[in-house]
């Protein structure tokens, strides 16, 4: 059983497009995250939601819109894709209580040409 | 700026030597420390943490780190590296009610 789970793992897509990728983790954790990794690795904190509630919000443009319906879940939605878009976009969770370690999906890689 | 270094971007090694990997911080008062391990193709995975206590910390495969307070430092180290050790390695950083920062990782090649 995969802990922290994305889907889906790889998207092609152009510019313009709206794209959406979905995370859910079966950790029983309170708080979601989704990081962006750019062509040299670096990860960057986008969004975090602690019980469905935004608690952290980076400075993301507003064509990135996260949405978590339940504590389990947290979808990221991008509009009108552009070329900088192209990343590797992980999910992770964890208690917001703690020692916060965080656990990771596998990755969503998004190729916008 | 509050952040977290990591002075090695790229490090390349044979099997069996030793590794450090330095990892730096500028946070004041309580943090809890991570190393995060990446191979290639494949997401995070944790290697090892420290919240308190023995500021020497073991993880997994061998390697290990050294919390030094006065320093800010959370040094990562392996006296005998692997090829399968090969990997991006990020130094990670909760400031105590705040959210996880991550370095900007160090590549390590290792060569049979």
């Amino acid at each position: 059983d995969t802990a922290v789970s994305q889907t889906p793992k790889y998207l092609v897509t152009q510019m313009g497009n709206d794209k959406s990728i979905k995370c859910e983790q079966n950790l029983g954790h309170d708080t979601m995250y989704w990081y962006k990794q750019d062509s040299k690795k670096f990860l960057k904190i986008m969004f975090s939601y602690n019980n469905k509630e935004l608690i952290i919000n980076e400075t993301v443009p507003n064509r990135f819109s996260p949405k978590s319906p339940d504590k389990a879940h947290l979808n990221l939605h991008i509009n009108s894709l552009e070329l900088g878009d192209s990343a590797v976009y992980f999910c992770a969770s964890s208690h917001i209580q703690g020692s916060r370690e965080l656990f990771f999906g596998e990755g969503s890689r998004l190729t916008v040409l | 700026a509050q952040s977290v270094s990591q002075h090695n971007h790229h490090v390349i090694l044979s099997e069996a030597a030793s590794l450090e990997l330095g990892c730096n911080y500028s946070y004041g008062g309580t943090v809890n420390l991570f190393w995060y391990v990446q191979y290639p193709g494949q997401h995070l995975q944790l290697l090892l943490k420290y919240f308190s206590g023995d500021p020497l910390v073991k993880g997994i495969k061998g390697f290990e780190a050294e919390f030094i307070k006065s320093k800010f430092s959370f040094n990562l180290r392996k006296p005998s590296v692997q090829w399968s050790d090969t990997a991006e390695y990020f130094c990670a950083v909760t400031p105590h009610t705040d959210k996880l920062i991550f370095g900007t990782g160090t590549r390590l090649q290792v060569f049979p």
